[in-house]
């Protein structure tokens, strides 16, 4: 079974600090994606990647970048986290083939104060 | 992109059956139609995927009309714990980029 890995479920942080939120998984997937989830917003794709050092922006990419520098691995960072970025962060990963679901991990709360 | 839309909300009782249908008119040659489950606190979970006629698996059946530009989720004899948010989504990644888009979601709330 797909395992997705987000390494903090809750994460807490101040205002302008560099965030990073690390997400793993363990079935050699090609995709892998970043999402943010807030109340009546639904889920919404920040970043996405096809491959190892590879990054495509998705619908709000600003204040976020992302690295993939191993098939496995996808990072978020926020590089000066605002309040407006309170959020669940959810990482999912996808084999390249068009009809692949996505595996989502269970995600991370992260709260900027 | 495929846009959808969905019910915001459903309530229905433990025992019955419930339809959630999707309308996607844009819907491209390529695309397919995936239907995910969450519960709070969690991560959508994958339920069942189709492209034309219908899918069933041990959780859920897919209808999808000839002209495909809806589709319904059936769960069969729903119980409390299918209480979540459903969403469908559209699309192909390989042709998109890999770009996926989820909708707003549907509420389902089974009552007793």
């Amino acid at each position: 079974d797909v395992k997705v890995t987000q390494s903090s479920r809750y994460l807490v942080k101040r205002t302008g600090e560099k965030v990073f939120l690390e997400c793993v998984q363990d079935m050699d997937h090609e995709n892998m994606f970043w999402y943010r989830q807030d109340p009546g917003l639904g889920l919404r794709l920040i970043y996405f990647s096809y491959d190892v050092k590879m990054k495509e922006k998705g619908d709000i990419p600003e204040g976020y970048s992302v690295s993939r520098e191993k098939k496995e691995r996808f990072s978020l960072i926020l590089e000066s986290a605002s309040t407006n970025q309170t959020s669940m962060y959810l990482c999912a990963s996808s084999l390249w083939r068009g009809n692949s679901p996505l595996h989502f991990g269970n995600g991370t709360r992260l709260t900027v104060t | 992109l495929a846009k959808t839309t969905q019910p915001i909300s459903m309530d229905s009782y433990e025992g019955q059956e419930v339809n959630i249908t999707c309308s996607h008119n844009n819907i491209a040659t390529n695309d397919y139609i995936t239907w995910y489950q969450q519960f709070p606190s969690q991560g959508p979970r994958f339920i069942i995927q189709g492209y034309k006629t219908k899918v069933t698996n041990e959780v859920a059946s897919l209808f999808i009309p000839a002209d495909r530009k809806s589709s319904t989720l059936s769960l069969p004899r729903v119980s409390l714990s299918d209480t979540a948010v459903y969403y469908c989504l559209v699309g192909d990644g390989v042709n998109q980029g890999g770009k996926l888009i989820f909708g707003q979601g549907t509420e389902l709330s089974v009552k007793p």
